[in-house]
C-alpha cells in the first residue's frame, strides 16, 4: 500500500459524457501527479499539481482538467468522453526524496 | 509518446536465474526510477537512481546508471515466480516521469 489513494476503482461510462476521478495523496506530500496508461499509448504524464499550483504539463487533452485543492486531494475531470479514453489513470505523490509512489489507479471503460 | 526504450521487452526465465532488463533514454535526467507492475494493477516503486550515482541494492535488485551512454539496468537476483511481472524505468524530467514501454518477466517456477 503506498499511501495514495484513488477513487473509483472502476468508472464505466458513456462517449459524450463527463467523470471525475478523485485523488489523496499520501499524507504530507505537497505534489501530485496524474498519468494515463493505455494499451497503444503506455503510461503517459498529463499534469502535475504542487501545494495547490500547477507545476507541470504533459500530454493533457483540451478536454481534460484537473486541480488541486487546500486539503490536497486532486480531481482530474475528463469531459466529452471518447472511447479512445478508455485508459487506466493513475495518481502519485512525491516525497522529498522525488520518489513517486503511486495509487492503485482508477479504470475507466467508455461505452 | 515515451521517451525510454526497454530491452528486453519480454523475458522467460526459470526461478533461481538472474534477470537483467535494460533502459535507455534520449535527454538529460534528474534520477531514473524503476517501477513494477503486475498485471493491470498499481505501480510499485522499487528503486530510484540519480544521475551521479552509478549503482544502487535494494535486496535482490541492482541497478546501474550510466549517463555518458543514457541507459540503465535492472538485474534481479535469484528470481521468484513472485517476481513475474511488468518491469518499467521512468525518468524524471523536472518532476515528471517519462516511462519506457517495459518489460514483461515471466519466473516460471
Amino acid at each position: 500500500d503506498s499511501g495514495v489513494t484513488q477513487t473509483p476503482k472502476h468508472l464505466i461510462t458513456a462517449t459524450g459524457q463527463r467523470v471525475t476521478l478523485r485523488c489523496s495523496p499520501r499524507s504530507g506530500d505537497l505534489s501530485v501527479y496524474w498519468y494515463q496508461q493505455s494499451l497503444d499509448q503506455g503510461l503517459q504524464f498529463l499534469i502535475q499539481y504542487y501545494n495547490g499550483e500547477e507545476r507541470a504539463k504533459g500530454n493533457i487533452l483540451e478536454r481534460f482538467s484537473a486541480q488541486q485543492f487546500p486539503d490536497l486531494h486532486s480531481e482530474l475531470n475528463l469531459s466529452s468522453l471518447e472511447l479512445g479514453d478508455s485508459a487506466l489513470y493513475f495518481c502519485a505523490s512525491s516525497d522529498p526524496t522525488d520518489t513517486q509512489y503511486f495509487g492503485p489507479g482508477t479504470r475507466l471503460t467508455v461505452l | 509518446s515515451q521517451q525510454g526504450e526497454e530491452d528486453p521487452q519480454a523475458l522467460s526465465i526459470q526461478e533461481g536465474e538472474n534477470a537483467t532488463m535494460n533502459c535507455s533514454y534520449k535527454t538529460s535526467i534528474n534520477n531514473l526510477q524503476w517501477y513494477r507492475q503486475n498485471s493491470g494493477r498499481g505501480l510499485v516503486h522499487l528503486i530510484l537512481i540519480r544521475s551521479n550515482e552509478r549503482e544502487k541494492h535494494s535486496g535482490r535488485l541492482r541497478v546501474t546508471l550510466d549517463t555518458s551512454k543514457k541507459s540503465s539496468s535492472l538485474l534481479i537476483t535469484a528470481s521468484r515466480a513472485a517476481d513475474t511481472a511488468s518491469y518499467f524505468c521512468a525518468t524524471d524530467q523536472g518532476g515528471k516521469l517519462i516511462f519506457g514501454q517495459g518489460t514483461e518477466l515471466s519466473v516460471k517456477p
